[in-house]
């Protein structure tokens, strides 16, 4: 069994460019999270997408943007990235809503200049 | 909205000590989450509770959930160089369960 996976592992880019974050779930989970982890704080939910339908989302701005695959693998997406969007990426996975059993990859660092 | 305040924000203890940290909320709830991350890793779930009073181990880990609903506390025994890391209490939505609000983290450092 695969834990959760996400590419890249690190990412450079400037202001006002366009990325896009990958994360694959967990064999078996169809629920799939993305958090925001600025350094030296908590990590802050995007979004969450189930069974490839948004299921809520977080303080986060419009030009932040997500895809559920059949295959429940997910993209987040961000434009017109702005310096304050430096920061970690996390995905996690679940087997459902129940978010105690959430098993989180090791995240994408994004660093904007 | 929701918020949990960590306390220490860190912790400089020597290897064999024991470790005391707290987590309070601005809300009551009905779960509280102790998560631990490791440099460069996502966060891992450590030990989930459900009910007020409510006291649970892991190995040398034990947590508690406050009888006021409002905050928990995770202990550690006898600390080893691998405890080091940031620990984070967490709870779900009371709603939906379709996030998860963290706390501000315990950064916790062994001196050898």
């Amino acid at each position: 069994e695969t834990g959760v996976t996400q590419s890249p592992t690190h990412l450079i880019k400037t202001r006002g460019q366009q990325v896009t974050l990958r994360c694959s779930s967990q064999s078996g989970h169809n629920t799939v999270s993305w958090y925001q982890q600025a350094l030296g704080q908590g990590p802050q939910f995007i979004f969450q997408y189930y069974r490839e339908e948004e299921n809520g989302r977080g303080n986060f701005p419009p030009r932040f943007s997500g895809l559920q695959f059949p295959n429940y693998s997910s993209e987040l997406n961000v434009n017109a990235l702005e310096l304050d969007d430096s920061a970690l990426y996390l995905c996690a996975s679940s087997a459902g809503l129940a978010q105690e059993t959430q098993y989180f990859g090791p995240g994408t660092r994004l660093l904007v200049l | 909205g929701q918020q949990l305040n960590q306390s220490p924000q860190s912790m400089f203890i020597q290897e064999g000590e024991d470790v005391s940290m707290n987590c309070t909320s601005s809300s009551i709830f009905n779960t509280w989450l102790w998560y631990k991350q490791d440099p460069g890793e996502g966060p891992v779930l450590l030990i989930a509770l459900y009910k007020a009073g409510e006291l649970t181990s892991n190995g040398r880990l034990t947590a508690q959930f406050g009888i006021t609903r409002k905050d928990s506390f995770l202990n550690i025994s006898a600390s080893i160089p691998s405890d080091v890391g940031i620990y984070f209490c967490a709870q779900p939505t009371n709603f939906g369960n379709e996030k998860l609000t963290f706390g501000t983290g315990t950064r916790l450092t062994i001196i050898p």
